[in-house]
């Protein structure tokens, strides 16, 4: 079965700098999607970035990027240029590919601090 | 496009009362989830459903129940609450497309006491 491992409860980050959150998982699948949502205080799930693991390059959008390593099985999440409205909690999540099904991590808060 | 939308969005129930929590999406997907979210936790899915008259249980589906009549609306039925039911219920759906992503509705917040 796979999980999904974030194992960085809480972090915090000053404006305007760079923080990377962890996401480990494992699986014994060769072909499969990887996710960051993000939940703010509102408690909408907002897709962030998506990575399919078939592609080397890593996903990026605008300041949010990847780092995939996939023999390491590690899919951490960079926020450049960091601001207020960043702070949530943020989900890393897997799915097999040809299914339907998610799995997430327990999630990661973040805190920008002014 | 109103995307995926639920109701209610709080409700307090006493212990051994039944509900439904309604979810309805307007994006014609296939794919329907219902999830619950434990405080500081991450989201665990309960049951989904791949199209209208097909469902099937997820990690935690003891205690609910759901029902898939149309492709739009995928209700998720609370008997005899408990206070372990306490939790925040998120709604998602998404489309067959395996690079589609999930889209998730605002959610509901339901004590049990």
């Amino acid at each position: 079965a796979q999980t999904v491992t974030q194992s960085q409860p809480e972090m915090s980050v000053q404006e305007a700098e760079t923080v990377t959150l962890s996401c480990t998982y494992d699986t014994s699948e060769n072909n499969y999607y990887l996710f960051w949502y993000k939940q703010p205080p509102s408690r909408q799930m907002i897709l962030v970035i998506r990575q399919e693991a078939y592609k080397q390059q890593n996903a990026t959008e605008n300041r949010f990027s990847v780092n995939f390593q996939k023999a390491a099985k590690s899919f951490s999440l960079k926020i450049s240029d960091s601001q207020l409205g960043d702070t949530a909690m943020y989900f890393c999540a897997f799915m097999k590919s040809g299914t339907y099904k998610y799995i997430f991590g327990t999630g990661t808060r973040l805190k920008v601090l002014a | 496009n109103a995307g995926v939308t639920q109701t209610p969005k709080f409700r307090i129930l006493k212990i051994g009362q039944s509900m439904t929590l309604q979810c309805a999406q307007d994006m014609n997907h296939n794919y329907m989830y219902w999830y619950r979210q434990d405080p500081g936790m991450g989201l665990k899915l309960i049951y989904y459903s791949v199209g209208a008259g097909i469902t099937d249980k997820g990690e935690v589906p003891n205690g609910y129940n759901v029902s898939r009549s149309t492709t739009e609306d995928f209700p998720l039925r609370l008997e005899l609450a408990a206070p372990s039911q306490t939790s925040v219920y998120f709604c998602a759906s998404k489309a067959p497309i395996s690079t589609d992503t999930q889209y998730f509705g605002p959610g509901t917040r339901l004590t049990v006491l």
